[in-house]
């Protein structure tokens, strides 16, 4: 069965340091990724995707991710964190077949330092 | 512009009543879903449809219904409210059929409040 982890469920990190959010899956191919950012009372936001080539994705707002295969992670990275990118973080992981539903991690919270 | 709305954003309501939430969407989506979050918690998969009179229980068992008269629209109605549906409650949509059209587009939610 498809699964979600995101270890961290809070991080704090100051504003102009890196950021990186850590997500593991479980699946038994290979999946399509996806990382989704939520604003305070907010939906979701997609801010990159993953379904085959180039292992390393570049999404909006700065934000890029990597697949490894190896050891099932798509971790999302942020060479300079704003203000702004205070948020909710929710890693999902969809099925490459039938109703290509998502599962989604429990979120990890990013608080920023000013 | 096409987008995904969401109404009510919040509501406060008392136990016993019938609530519809209501989701409506301009991107020419057949699929639309609507999930459950609970505060510090993933989303869950209520209800999902595929297009037109289709609708499907998702992973999380819940006591409200769905239905998908026209396509942009997806309401999910509970007929009795108790204090356990509080939650949120996010409405999505996506295109029907291949992956690279898998990504799914989520409306604002409505925070439920059940007294």
């Amino acid at each position: 069965a498809q699964s979600v982890t995101q270890p961290d469920i809070h991080i704090t990190v100051s504003e102009g340091a890196s950021l990186e959010l850590r997500c593991n899956y479980s699946y038994g191919a290979t999946p399509y990724l996806f990382w989704y950012v939520q604003s305070p009372g907010q939906g979701l936001q997609l801010l990159l995707k993953y379904f085959s080539g180039d292992t390393l994705v570049q999404g909006i707002k700065g934000f890029e991710a990597e697949f490894k295969r190896s050891q099932s992670s798509f971790n999302l990275r942020k060479p300079s964190v704003h203000w702004s990118d205070a948020a909710e973080y929710f890693c999902a992981v969809a099925a490459t077949s039938g109703t290509y539903k998502y599962i989604f991690g429990t979120g990890t919270r990013l608080k920023v330092l000013a | 512009e096409a987008d995904i709305y969401q109404t009510p954003r919040y509501l406060v309501i008392g136990t016993g009543k019938k609530i519809t939430l209501e989701c409506s969407q301009t991107m020419g989506h057949d699929k639309m879903y609507w999930y459950q979050q609970d505060p510090g918690m993933e989303l869950h998969l209520i209800h999902y449809s595929y297009g037109v009179n289709s609708t499907e229980k998702g992973d999380l068992s819940s006591e409200s219904t769905v239905s998908r008269i026209r396509t942009e629209h997806f309401p999910l109605t509970l007929e009795s409210a108790r204090p356990s549906h509080t939650s949120q409650y996010l409405c999505a949509s996506s295109e029907l059929t291949g992956v690279l059209n898998n990504e799914q587009f989520f409306g604002p939610g409505t925070r439920l409040t059940v007294l």
